[in-house]
């Protein structure tokens, strides 16, 4: 049974293009959640998305950040004109259901030069 | 606004002792914990969780204690061994009142066990 998958693992954009981060969850899990890492800091919650459903975003920036979670296929985590301040590693996780303990996807270091 | 704060960045311990974690919340509502453990260039690896309805939860060389009153929570791993080392963090969710997904993630505690 593999684990979480994310790709790419690293990703290098300029600033202003936009960035597609995939999240496939674990094998029956249908929650899927983003976190993102700042350098020195602990992960902070983004989104969390039950399949075709966005449950709950209130760690989403605004403006730029967009989540889904298809019926079919991966999690895509978008974020569009990037900045250097979006530099962070973002990680995915995968869980059965609720009140259950997350599992986590090996993350994408997202660079913005 | 910082809800889950790991006070100690970093902890080297003795392998076969004790290693303690320590973990502060300031949100009362909070009422479900997890403690994950992390290499570099991985994601997080679940460990072991409670519920606000317990004070301690045991898994093998791990225990969670949690204190309500005091908003405190402690992970106790022994012995410890070589391949503990790791960061270690601490999270928290307020599932009766918010989203059980949305977790809080303290910044971490790097866990050194030595020979």
């Amino acid at each position: 049974n593999a684990g979480v998958m994310q790709n790419p693992r690293h990703l290098v954009r300029r600033r202003g293009q936009e960035a597609r981060l995939r999240c496939s969850p674990m094998k029956g899990h249908s929650h899927v959640y983003w976190y993102r890492q700042l350098p020195e800091e602990g992960l902070k919650f983004m989104v969390y998305l039950q399949k075709e459903n966005i449950i709950d975003e209130s760690g989403m920036p605004k403006e730029r950040f967009s989540a889904e979670f298809p019926k079919e296929g991966p999690s895509i985590l978008r974020i569009q004109q990037v900045v250097r301040g979006d530099s962070a590693a973002y990680f995915c996780a995968s869980s059965p259901g609720q009140l259950v303990g997350q599992y986590f996807g090996p993350g994408t270091r997202l660079t913005v030069t | 606004d910082q809800q889950v704060k790991q006070n100690s960045p970093s902890l080297s311990v003795q392998e076969g002792r004790i290693s303690i974690l320590n973990c502060d919340y300031t949100n009362s509502m909070f009422d479900y914990f997890l403690w994950y453990k992390k290499y570099p260039a991985e994601g997080p690896t679940f460990l072991i969780s409670i519920s606000s309805i317990k004070d301690k939860n045991e898994d093998g060389r791990f225990t969670v204690f949690l204190n309500k009153s005091a908003k405190h929570l402690s992970l106790h791993i022994v012995p410890s061994q070589p391949g503990d080392s790791a960061v270690y963090f601490c999270a928290a969710s307020a599932g009766t009142t918010d989203s059980w997904g949305k977790f809080q993630f303290g910044a971490g505690t790097q866990v050194v066990v030595t020979p």
